[in-house]
């Protein structure tokens, strides 16, 4: 069966400093894979998504940005971290063709002082 | 882009109650769930139902595609159902990747 992972689980960082998200997949091969992220109280937003190795949509103008290094990797980063960048991190995956469920993983809490 | 609504935004019912939540979308859809969100965060896939019906357990979803709502319904409910319920649609004709966007959610709190 299909597992995803993602660490850290919970994650505090100053204002300026970097970051790196991670995300990989289990038991699939050339999922679509994407980032969203969840202010407190609020719905989920689509960041990022990426449909194959080194190819990545942006769905949001911010101050983040993704890679996907591998086939079931995808990463989440930032040069210089916002207090705006505070938030609940998701990675989610779904098979690749065609209109298909997204299943999601633990989720990042990220916290910037 | 496409709207999602979910109502009622809040919700407190006694344990052994039944609930309906309602997700209306403006657009048709190729793609639409429905999620539990426990306290911990974790964002439990509940339902793929882009249009029909079905039921797991105490939990069943129906969604009006042509009148563009889905409906989800819990009997019986318990204390572990308390959280935050998502619908999350994909519309329709946008490419290779699903692309889902969230409504607001509904907070249930059950209660003993």
């Amino acid at each position: 069966s299909q597992t995803i992972h993602q660490w850290p689980a919970t994650l505090v960082q100053p204002v300026g400093s970097p970051l790196s998200l991670e995300c990989t997949v289990e038991g699939t091969s050339n999922p679509n894979l994407y980032w969203y992220r969840q202010a407190a109280g609020r719905g989920l937003q689509l960041l990022f998504y990426s449909v194959g190795i080194g190819q990545i949509s942006s769905e949001v103008p911010q101050n983040l940005s993704a890679s996907r290094p591998q086939d079931r990797q995808f990463i989440l980063s930032s040069k210089k971290l916002l207090l705006s960048d505070s938030g609940f991190y998701l990675c989610a995956w779904s098979v690749l063709w065609g209109s298909q469920p997204q299943h999601f993983g633990d989720g990042t809490r990220l916290s910037i002082l | 882009g496409i709207q999602v609504e979910q109502s009622p935004p809040d919700l407190i019912l006694q344990e052994g109650a039944n609930s309906t939540l309602r997700c209306n979308f403006s657009d048709s859809v190729n793609n639409l769930q429905w999620f539990h969100q426990n306290p911990w965060g974790q964002l439990i896939n509940l339902f793929y139902i882009p249009s029909g019906t079905k039921q797991n357990g105490r939990l069943s979803a129906t969604t009006v595609a042509t009148e563009r709502y889905s409906l989800l319904y819990i009997s019986s409910s318990q204390t572990t159902d308390s959280g935050v319920y998502f619908c999350a649609v994909d519309g329709a004709n946008t490419g290779t990747a699903s692309k889902l966007t969230f409504g607001t959610g509904t907070r249930l709190q059950v209660t003993l």
